[in-house]
């Protein structure tokens, strides 16, 4: 199993062009997340997906779109890039098959390798 | 909302204990406490989680204590592969109604020969 496949691994962007970050997840799970990390930060939660169909906001949800394409695939959208946006985005998944979901094995994150993006 | 707070750095030599503190003093009574690890700029590593009693696998030891405010991470015999940045964490509500996990800053631990 591939786990969580991020792609790109690197982009440049210039001030106020678009790209997508895709994310996916080959374990089943029904919850995807996009995490960004700034220099010498912790994580900060963009946006989750509980389950396949639905979306909501995180910690820092402005200037980003996601879209829960299907059970395994989570995008993340900048529609006009800044360079507030520079910063390393993780996506991750979770969720135990079966699991009540107040089972606490639910928040075992896995995470993909991370995309570096540089906004000029 | 329970949030936590972790020392920024500690050091450790090698084959000796890491014991990495967190307080929490603010998390309820069903509210658990997990902890990853971040190494270099890969994606974090879930290590362990805790509810109220001492938990053990075959990354590390996690003890919580009576009153719940506070845990402690245990590396038995770290290495320098265990250098990282270790986060303790807790789940925060959010308006779409469920609790996530919310990263803070962690630990930089440091392994030294």
């Amino acid at each position: 199993n591939a786990g969580v496949t991020q792609t790109p691994k690197f982009q440049v962007l210039k001030t106020g062009q678009s790209m997508t970050l895709q994310c996916a997840q080959d374990m089943n799970h029904n919850s995807m997340y996009w995490y960004r990390q700034d220099p010498g930060m912790g994580l900060r939660l963009i946006y989750y997906s509980a389950s396949e169909g639905t979306t909501d906001k995180g910690e820092v949800p402005n200037g980003y779109n996601v879209s829960r394409l299907n059970k395994r695939e989570f995008s993340l959208r900048l529609e006009s890039a800044a360079p507030s946006q520079t910063s390393v985005y993780f996506c991750a998944s979770s969720g135990v098959q079966g699991a009540h979901r107040l089972d606490p094995l639910n928040e075992k994150l896995f995470f993909g390798s991370g995309t570096q993006l540089s906004v000029l | 909302d329970a949030k936590t707070t972790q020392p920024p750095s500690m050091d450790c030599a090698e084959g000796r204990a890491a014991n990495l503190p967190c307080n929490h003093s603010t998390i309820s009574g069903n509210e658990y406490v997990y902890w990853y690890r971040q190494i270099h700029s890969q994606g974090p590593q879930y290590i362990i989680h805790g509810l109220k009693n001492n938990e053990t696998n075959e990354m590390a030891s996690l003890i919580i204590t009576e009153d719940r405010k506070s845990s402690t991470l245990i590396l038995p015999h770290a290495t320098l592969r265990d250098t990282a940045v270790y986060y303790c964490i807790v789940k925060v509500r959010f308006s779409g109604g469920y609790n996530k996990l919310i990263f803070g800053a962690g630990t930089r631990l440091a392994v030294h020969p």
